[in-house]
């Protein structure tokens, strides 16, 4: 299976601040990388698919890069509707495999 | 719109089996598949696998193979996954999702099946 390694596993940053969250994977995944938003007790929510590319509806400040095994994610104005956990989901192999999730909150 | 409804909570005994339902709307079913996916208190989704309501093709994970089962049935717009031999460790909410596009964008989700396993 490939593992998926995000850092921080937390993170806390004031509104506006822009934030930043790294996954790597254990092999060469190309591009093939999403990165969800979930809320406490809430299903995760789709935001960035194919490493880099917003999914419809989901708000500009939002953005990924990467490619390979190093893949990144930025919140470039932190807003309190942001505070959830984010995880990143490789899909060039199945089993479908997470990152560990990092924890955004408000300073 | 698109809907994904599932099942309530469940509380199992260890060794007992659970069936959780995902009932759909708003879409041809048989046109996507649906994925399930869990996440045990704290922890990072694993998914379970997936089934294709057209034509009932499987896969499971690895790790889920010969205890778990995915079935559908048509006329209802349903799916489900029925998982056996329960152990503390499956305490877990379950999720079912349907891609949108291609097969690797999980859009819509359920709201999630809350199963605990308790003696």
């Amino acid at each position: 299976d490939i593992q998926m390694t995000q850092s921080p596993s937390s993170l806390s940053a004031s509104v506006g601040d822009s934030v930043t969250i790294t996954c790597q994977a254990s092999q060469d995944i190309i591009n093939y990388l999403n990165w969800y938003q979930q809320k406490p007790g809430k299903a995760p929510k789709l935001l960035i698919y194919d490493a880099s590319n917003l999914q419809t509806g989901v708000p500009s400040r939002f953005s990924g890069s990467g490619s390979g095994t190093d893949f990144t994610f930025t919140i470039s104005s932190l807003q309190p509707e942001d505070i959830a956990t984010y995880f990143c989901q490789q899909y060039d192999n199945v089993p479908l495999t997470f990152g560990g999730g990092t924890k955004v909150d408000i300073k | 719109q698109v809907q994904l409804v599932q099942s309530g909570a469940e509380v199992k005994k260890p060794g007992a089996s659970v069936k959780v339902s995902c009932t759909t709307s708003g879409y041809r079913f048989t046109s996507y598949s649906i994925h399930w996916v869990r996440q045990a208190p704290g922890q990072r989704p694993e998914w379970v696998g997936w089934i294709n309501p057209g034509n009932g093709n499987t896969k499971y994970s690895q790790r889920f193979q010969g205890r778990t089962t995915f079935t559908t049935d048509t006329a209802a717009s349903a799916a489900y996954m029925e998982v056996n031999s329960l152990r503390s460790e499956d305490t877990a909410v379950y999720y079912c999702a349907r891609h949108s596009g291609t097969w690797y964008k999980l859009v819509y989700w359920g709201q999630g099946s809350l199963v605990t396993v308790s003696s």
